[in-house]
């Protein structure tokens, strides 16, 4: 079974300042990670994600996350946070080996980030 | 490039009433397809998913159906709404070598 956990329901920061949404997961084999961000009444949209290779991905919008794998993790990260960043965001993991050949993703519960002028 | 689309874009249905919303994929063939559902701004719940035409998997128990009548198209529908189906509906669709999802804009039902 696979699973993600994003620990915090909701993160505030002030515009400028760095901002880091935290995401574990737990797979059986080696993970897929991604990361989608939603606008309210919105469908979720692509960030960015990790399949293999270099740990630290660059994805849209100057967001970036870093993969660890003996902390089991893949938190979102962006040097300079905007009031435009503001969304709710999701992680999701898929096992390499999924049922079925459904290649389903599971996802976190959310985090809410809110930017503060 | 492919684009998903989803309608419509919001719903009032009242309880007992029948349910039928459409997702379309252009672009691609063989997508697999899965239908969503976010409670309260939140968490997603997988209902549905198709990895082609007629086969549907279910991951859980409820009020709704899926199907999907051909290559690039995925329904959502029930016989006789319930109150517990209010929710945010999203069409997902994955290329078949399958690494991120793509999303389609959802559908707000309320049913009243």
């Amino acid at each position: 079974a696979q699973s993600v956990a994003q620990p915090e329901d909701q993160v505030n920061v002030a515009e400028g300042n760095p901002l880091t949404v935290k995401c574990t997961y737990s797979v059986s084999g080696n993970p897929y990670l991604f990361w989608y961000v939603q606008y309210p009444n919105r469908g979720l949209q692509f960030l960015l994600k990790y399949i293999t290779g270099d740990n630290l991905v660059k994805g849209s919008y100057g967001f970036e996350a870093e993969f660890n794998k003996s902390q089991t993790s893949f938190h979102l990260k962006k040097p300079s946070a905007l009031v435009s960043d503001s969304a709710l965001y999701f992680c999701a993991v898929r096992d390499v080996f999924s049922k079925a050949g459904s290649y389903q993703l599971t996802f976190g519960k959310g985090t809410k980030l809110s930017v503060i002028p | 490039s492919q684009t998903i689309h989803q309608w419509p874009a919001t719903l009032v249905q009242p309880v007992g009433s029948p349910l039928s919303l459409e997702c379309t994929v252009e672009g691609t063939s063989n997508p697999n397809l899965y239908w969503y559902r976010q409670a309260a701004g939140r968490g997603l719940q997988l209902l549905f998913y198709s990895v082609g035409i007629g086969q549907i998997s279910s991951e859980v128990p409820q009020n709704l159906s899926a199907s999907r009548p051909q290559d690039r198209q995925f329904i959502l529908s029930s016989k006789k709404l319930l109150l517990s189906d209010s929710g945010f509906y999203l069409c997902a669709w994955t290329p078949r070598e399958n690494t991120e999802a793509f999303f389609g804009q959802g559908t707000r039902l309320t049913v009243v």
